[in-house]
């Protein structure tokens, strides 16, 4: 079974700072999909940036970016010049065969 | 686009009474998943349909709990006798096409329905 670790319960960083959240996982399958979604105290999940495992260019989306080292299995979250909107919730995701897999998430404070 | 609705947002239910969550899903999407968070964790997965079938349930606990995904109509996560351990936020998701190596299928998720038990 697939499983995904978030190993920073919370993380904080100043407004304009980057940060950086982890994640690692661990499977068999050679063909599978991670992706970072976002909870905000509404609850709403919200995805931020995906990576398929068959690429080799880390994805990017505006202020987000991911470290992707598929044999070391970890999937990294950057998040540049952090703005106070940027305060949630942040869950790592596995999806390889089947059902999307959850890690435990970061929570993500942002310092004025 | 309304995108995948749920209701209620909250609901309140004294332990051994019966919880009832629907699931609009998206337009034109046929695939639901349900999962469960619990506070301070992630979400869980806990079942998979199609239209008329549960492709995955492996997820549900064996007792009290049951999902269906009519042919016309939302999907509707039931909770039999509820325990206080069954409050949670109880997220539906929906997809266009079964999440497998033809693609990533990306899933939309709902706002989540709230169950406290009391």
């Amino acid at each position: 079974a697939q499983t995904v670790t978030q190993s920073q319960p919370e993380m904080s960083v100043q407004e304009a700072e980057t940060v950086t959240l982890s994640c690692t996982y661990d499977t068999s399958e050679s063909d599978y999909y991670l992706f970072w979604y976002k909870q905000p105290p509404s609850r709403q999940m919200i995805l931020v940036i995906r990576q398929e495992a068959y690429k080799q260019q880390n994805a990017t989306e505006n202020r987000f970016s991911v470290n992707f080292q598929k044999a070391a299995k970890s999937f990294s979250l950057k998040i540049s010049d952090s703005q106070l909107g940027d305060a949630a919730m942040y869950f790592c995701a596995f999806q390889g065969a089947q059902k999307l897999v959850f890690g435990q998430g970061t929570r993500l404070t942002i310092n004025p | 686009n309304a995108g995948v609705m749920q209701n209620p947002r909250h609901l309140v239910r004294r332990r051994g009474q019966e919880a009832r969550l629907r699931c609009s899903p998206m337009k034109g999407h046929s695939h639901v998943y349900w999962y469960r968070q619990l506070p301070e964790e992630g979400l869980k997965f806990m079942v998979y349909l199609q239209k008329e079938n549960i492709i995955d349930e492996s997820g549900m606990p064996k007792e009290r709990f049951s999902a269906e995904f009519p042919k016309e109509g939302p999907s509707i996560l039931r909770i039999q006798q509820v325990v206080r351990g069954d409050s949670a936020a109880y997220f539906c998701a929906s997809s266009s096409r079964w999440s497998g190596r033809s693609g990533a299928n990306v899933l939309t998720f709902g706002a989540g329905s709230r169950l406290t038990v009391l």
